[in-house]
């Protein structure tokens, strides 16, 4: 099946810093979503991106589907932008979906 | 509108026992897809279910099994209870099945001892 790969696995921002999360996928995908988890486990959808790029105020990403990678990035981070920020895409031949393994993201005052 | 509404939030139980968790989707939503969340496996997904069907389901074994309701509220009961199944569950219902259309409920912590 499809891998999905995320990097960093973790990183610490003073607040007010800029970042850039990516996730790489093995195969080519129907769909690729970004999540955020804050703290307390709730998931929360930022971006659906199978292609191309978005906005979303101080959050972007862009996905380059030819190349099999997506960034999201972070910018003027804040302290609620703490959590696991988490790529999943669906498979094109299974239509499942699987989930990288997250990144995790702690910002300090 | 209310959101995805799991039951219970927190839950222990011993080995061997069984357990029922339960997830009320978005009113209008047919599907409702289920993932286990461990600190070693991550997200993982178990089992898909669209207007009482199962649609699609992850390399779990035969101990967790679901079922959808015509009101489209779904259940997954987990028999036979392991210490590795200690997760948090969590439920996603939409409109359609795919991921755009997404909304998480907050999860059932299960705790097996």
């Amino acid at each position: 099946g499809i891998q999905v790969e995320q990097s960093p696995p973790d990183l610490i921002l003073q607040e007010g810093a800029n970042s850039t999360l990516r996730c790489n996928f093995s195969d080519s995908v129907n769909n690729l979503q970004w999540f955020h988890q804050n703290p307390w486990g709730q998931l929360i959808n930022l971006f659906y991106i199978p292609s191309g790029t978005k906005q979303n105020g101080r959050l972007s990403a862009t996905t380059v589907a030819t190349e099999r990678y997506s960034l999201l990035y972070i910018s003027s981070s804040q302290t609620t932008d703490s959590g696991v920020y988490f790529c999943a895409v669906e498979e094109t031949s299974y239509d499942k979906v699987i989930f990288g393994p997250g990144t995790s993201l702690s910002v300090i005052p | 509108k209310a959101g995805v509404t799991q039951t219970p939030r927190y839950l222990i139980k011993t080995r061997g026992q069984q357990v029922t968790l339960s997830c009320s989707p978005i009113s209008g939503h047919r599907s409702v897809s289920w993932y286990q969340q461990t600190p070693g496996q991550g997200l993982q997904f178990l089992f898909e279910y669209f207007s009482e069907t199962q649609r699609n389901k992850g390399n779990f074994p035969g101990r967790f099994s679901g079922r959808q309701f015509s009101n489209s509220r779904s259940e997954m009961n987990v028999s036979t209870l392991e210490l590795g199944d200690s997760a948090l569950y969590l439920c996603a219902s939409s409109l359609t099945g795919d991921i755009y259309g997404y909304t998480f409920g907050s999860g059932t912590r299960l705790t097996v001892v």
